[in-house]
């Protein structure tokens, strides 16, 4: 059973338009909502994370939106430059347990 | 620090031979997570460790597939004996169990079973 249910699987988006990446849980004891860039030949690396306690969170181009009630969080990538063309995963996890990860999001941006 | 280091980075072999793929997490971190991505799987979960010992391996393929972590600054993943379909990167990552969780991952270990 997928714990973490990633959407689109693939994006494509015009250079300084929105890209926007939705995910869905079930689990209500997750506390912990990263988001992690992976580019070709690499390890996936944390971009921004979030905590249940706060709907919104923003670092520069990237902020997370949170839905407690519907458990869905949500990345925006604001003003989307050719070089945010990567994968994109979301996770959930609970103290001292795994990190479930979606399915991923490949992202285009096209100059 | 150095972030997790892992070795080899990519490994060839051929089918039936024994793999083992090495971990050196970050200092301080006490969970250790082993993951395998495909592109038809994605990312999975195949085991992790919380203060060197293995809480989950529900995620490991089989009887073939074994993980060890002698202590905190290393952890070793085994494949015997391979097979084709074992090919993928596998990745290793390390967390803190409480406060700010995050799982910083290593560069990865890219399988190729001939």
């Amino acid at each position: 059973q997928q714990q973490v249910k990633q959407s689109p699987q693939s994006l494509i988006v015009q250079k300084g338009g929105i890209s926007i990446i939705n995910c869905a849980y079930e689990n209500t004891a997750f506390d912990y909502f990263p988001w992690y860039q992976q580019f070709p030949g690499k390890g996936p690396a944390l971009l921004i994370a979030i905590r249940p306690d706060v709907s919104e969170k923003k670092e520069g181009r990237f902020t997370i939106s949170f839905n407690k009630s519907a458990k869905q969080f949500s990345l925006h990538i604001m003003d989307s430059q050719p070089g945010d063309s990567a994968t994109y995963f979301c996770a959930a996890s609970s103290p001292g347990n795994q990190f479930y990860f979606g399915t991923g999001t490949s992202l285009t941006v096209i100059p | 620090d150095a972030g997790v280091i892992q070795s080899p980075r990519h490994e060839v072999t051929e089918m039936g031979q024994e793999v083992t793929l090495r971990c050196k997490p970050i200092s301080g971190h006490n969970s250790l997570f082993w993951y395998r991505q495909t592109m038809m799987r994605g990312l999975e979960l195949l085991i992790y460790f919380n203060n060197n010992v293995p809480i989950d391996d529900s995620g490991m393929p089989e009887d073939r597939f074994s993980a060890k972590m002698p202590n905190a600054s290393f952890s070793t993943l085994k494949i015997q004996p391979s097979e084709p379909r074992d090919s993928a990167v596998y990745f290793c990552a390390s967390s803190h169990i409480t406060g700010g969780i995050v799982a910083f991952f290593g560069q990865g270990t890219r399988l190729t079973v001939v």
